[in-house]
């Protein structure tokens, strides 16, 4: 069956320094990829998305990679900060019935240091 | 702003009570979803509708029911609860088809 899964459950970086996070999912349908950031107490909140066609978008402080030869996709924050503390999540969609579902990897929680 | 509106931020029932989890989008979306999220195990698609009275099951379906009787409104409905239901209960929204989701801000549900 599909699975979206996360190589690390924590990452702890120091503030200033990028952070990677890393995702591999196993459906090769998946034609879009959503990054997520969850804060403690709050729902998940979008970061960044690419589409299939895609190997790589650009955001504010944010990358993200899609490598689709070995199905894996990265997020990349530049000069994290502290307030980039949070679980970070992975998902991908996948056609289900008349539409669409998006399947969610497991987290990373990552911790910036000061 | 796009805002996804679930009824309860923490609920406490019984064993075996019938529970209702309502969820409201204010942005005409067309698809909803309701997710749990326990620890380890990330979120995980349990019902998910594109339509007015259309569902589909996620991936995690057994013990739980889903209405959705006008657009802006997907309610979740445990019918007999227990107490492996005892998690975090996400709604999400969406436009179209391969766009982003937007999350409530959860209710945790204990059933003890």
């Amino acid at each position: 069956g599909e699975s979206v899964g996360l190589h690390l459950p924590t990452l702890s970086v120091q503030e200033g320094d990028n952070s990677i996070i890393n995702c591999a999912y196993s459906n090769s349908a998946s034609d879009y990829f959503i990054w997520y950031k969850q804060e403690s107490g709050k729902g998940p909140q979008f970061i960044i998305d690419i589409r299939s066609n895609m190997d790589k978008r650009q955001g504010q402080r944010v990358t993200v990679l899609l490598n689709k030869t070995v199905k894996h996709l990265s997020l990349q924050i530049a000069a994290t900060q502290p307030g980039d503390s949070a679980v970070y999540f992975c998902a991908e969609n996948i056609a289900q019935g008349g539409s669409e579902k998006l399947v969610f990897g497991k987290g990373t929680k990552l911790t910036v240091n000061p | 702003d796009v805002k996804v509106t679930q009824s309860s931020r923490y609920l406490v029932k019984r064993t075996g009570e019938k529970v209702f989890l309502e969820c409201v989008q204010d942005m005409d979306h067309e698809n909803m979803f309701w997710y749990r999220q326990d620890p380890g195990l990330g979120l995980r698609l349990i019902y998910f509708s594109y339509d007015v009275k259309m569902k589909e099951k996620g991936d995690i379906p057994e013990g739980y029911s889903v209405s959705r009787e006008k657009k802006e409104r997907f309610s979740l409905i445990l019918e007999s609860a227990s107490t492996n239901q005892t998690s975090m209960y996400l709604c999400a929204s969406s436009l179209i088809r391969q766009s982003e989701a937007f999350f409530g801000q959860g209710t945790r549900l204990t059933v003890v």
